[in-house]
């Protein structure tokens, strides 16, 4: 079964920028994943789907700050220009046959 | 616009049930797999079930196998979530997701959760 890896935190300061990793286990590096922003007391939000190659769809109205990138069995989401409300626990997604699975989210702090 | 709007939730004790519901709008419901997903309080997300179009496949992750079972109805729009035999670890948010395009894909809408807490 696939597992994915995420660290727990991540910090940075309003104006740069960050970039979130998300890790899949050993042979399942080909495995696309979506990213899913929650803000605080609110619902997930679906960000985008990002392919092994790189490629990337994102949600409608999704501003251009938030960008997705692969390499190997990493997946990134990076937000540059960050503002206050992209502090959030960031969670990837991955999916098949009878099963979805989740990373164990990544909470961002803007300092 | 897609919306998801759950209910059901509350307070239920321990080896009860509670059916959840999932009211579905702004799009051809019948068109989409269909999952449940679930945060425990101060945890991350884990995925309940999924069901698919027309209802004729349906899965669940290990912990619910038995106790929980999804299912739909596309004349009403709905998704429901009916569960039993509750246990204190079954406590959590529970939101009801639409997967992408007509496969098991990713979430692409989320409802805003309905909130169940098992405790005597």
């Amino acid at each position: 079964q696939v597992v994915l890896t995420q660290s727990p935190s991540a910090s940075a300061s309003p104006g740069a920028s960050v970039k979130l990793t998300c890790t899949l286990s050993s042979g399942h590096s080909s495995y696309a994943i979506a990213w899913h922003q929650q803000q605080p007391e609110k619902g997930p939000r679906y960000l985008m789907k990002l392919n092994s190659d790189g490629s990337h769809s994102k949600a409608d109205g999704i501003p251009d700050r938030f960008s997705g990138s692969s390499s190997g069995a990493e997946r990134y989401l990076t937000i540059s220009s960050l503002q206050s409300e992209d502090e959030a626990d960031y969670y990837c997604q991955t999916w098949g046959i009878g099963f979805v699975v989740f990373g164990g989210g990544t909470r961002l702090t803007v300092l | 616009e897609v919306q998801l709007v759950e209910s059901g939730g509350g307070l239920v004790q321990p080896g009860g049930s509670q059916r959840l519901s999932c009211a579905a709008s702004g799009f051809i419901f019948s068109d989409n797999w269909m999952s449940w997903v679930r945060q425990a309080p101060g945890k991350g997300l884990e995925w309940v079930a999924n069901i698919k179009q027309d209802g004729s496949e349906k899965y669940y992750v290990d912990s619910v196998k038995g106790r929980f079972t999804i299912s739909r109805d596309n004349a009403k729009k709905s998704l429901y979530l009916q569960m039993s035999s509750l246990r204190a670890e079954d406590t959590a948010v529970y939101y009801c997701a639409r997967h992408y395009g007509s496969g098991q894909y990713y979430f692409d809408n989320w409802g805003q959760g309905t909130l169940v807490t098992v405790s005597s």
